[in-house]
């Protein structure tokens, strides 16, 4: 199975600043043939299920604000909140689904406000 | 309104057995469709999922052999059939759907509580 982590564990930051959280798989979750990088991203607030903000690791879920950014390749990928509001205090999670069925989770990211 | 609801999470012995539901709307139900489990207070981990046509189905190492994941497209229903139940498998399980054309998990329902407990 592909291994996921994430760095770091949990991040307070002031509102309106930038929150950064880091993803890293154990191996590529590049596919060459169509190169797409099978890893999505989640919010989960407290009492919700998660919800799909990011997929193909930088093409943003229709709706999820702007201000929510994915990047990287391979095996190391970046979430960003340009300027962290309020209702953006959640759990956030990395997926990969390259290695299909065997999906696998980042161990999640707790962002809390300063 | 694209929507899954989940039902069927209870109490349960270890070693019995339970049938969680899911039912689908607003949407066509050709997807391939998740199970994705959540214990108390920790991370997500995905269960098993479903060819659209009930065809192909796949499981977590640790759930094969006592849990079934069935789909009845006539009524728009996934189902998880969990037998031989252990503390281990206390948690919330999301009815999730995968994208058609990007394969992540774009729609989630809310979630049904299992609780494995003597």
């Amino acid at each position: 199975d592909i291994v996921m982590t994430q760095s770091p564990d949990s991040l307070a930051v002031s509102l309106g600043e930038r929150a950064t959280i880091n993803c890293k798989s154990s191996q590529s979750v590049l596919y060459n043939s169509n190169n797409k990088n099978y890893l999505a991203w989640y919010q989960q607030k407290p009492g919700q299920p998660p919800k799909l903000l990011i997929y193909w690791a930088s093409t943003r879920e229709s709706g999820v604000p702007d201000r929510f950014s994915g990047s990287g390749s391979g095996t190391d990928f970046t979430l960003t909140i340009s300027s962290l509001q309020a209702e953006d205090v959640a759990v956030y999670y990395c997926h990969q689904y390259y290695n299909t069925p065997s999906f696998t989770f980042g161990p999640g990211t707790k962002v809390e406000i300063k | 309104e694209v929507q899954l609801v989940e039902s069927g999470g209870n109490l349960v012995q270890p070693g019995g057995s339970l049938r969680l539901s899911c039912a689908a709307s607003g949407f066509t139900f050709n997807y391939w469709m998740n199970w994705v489990r959540q214990a108390p207070g920790k991370g997500l981990e995905w269960v098993a999922d479903i060819h659209p046509d009930g065809s192909v189905k796949s499981y977590v190492d640790s759930v094969k052999g006592r849990f079934t994941i069935s789909r009845d497209n006539a009524k728009n229903s996934l189902f998880l059939q969990m037998s031989s139940l252990r503390a281990e498998d206390t948690a919330t399980y999301y009815c999730v759907r995968e994208g058609r054309t990007m394969g992540a998990f774009d729609v989630w329902g809310h979630g049904t509580v299992v609780t494995v407990s003597s």
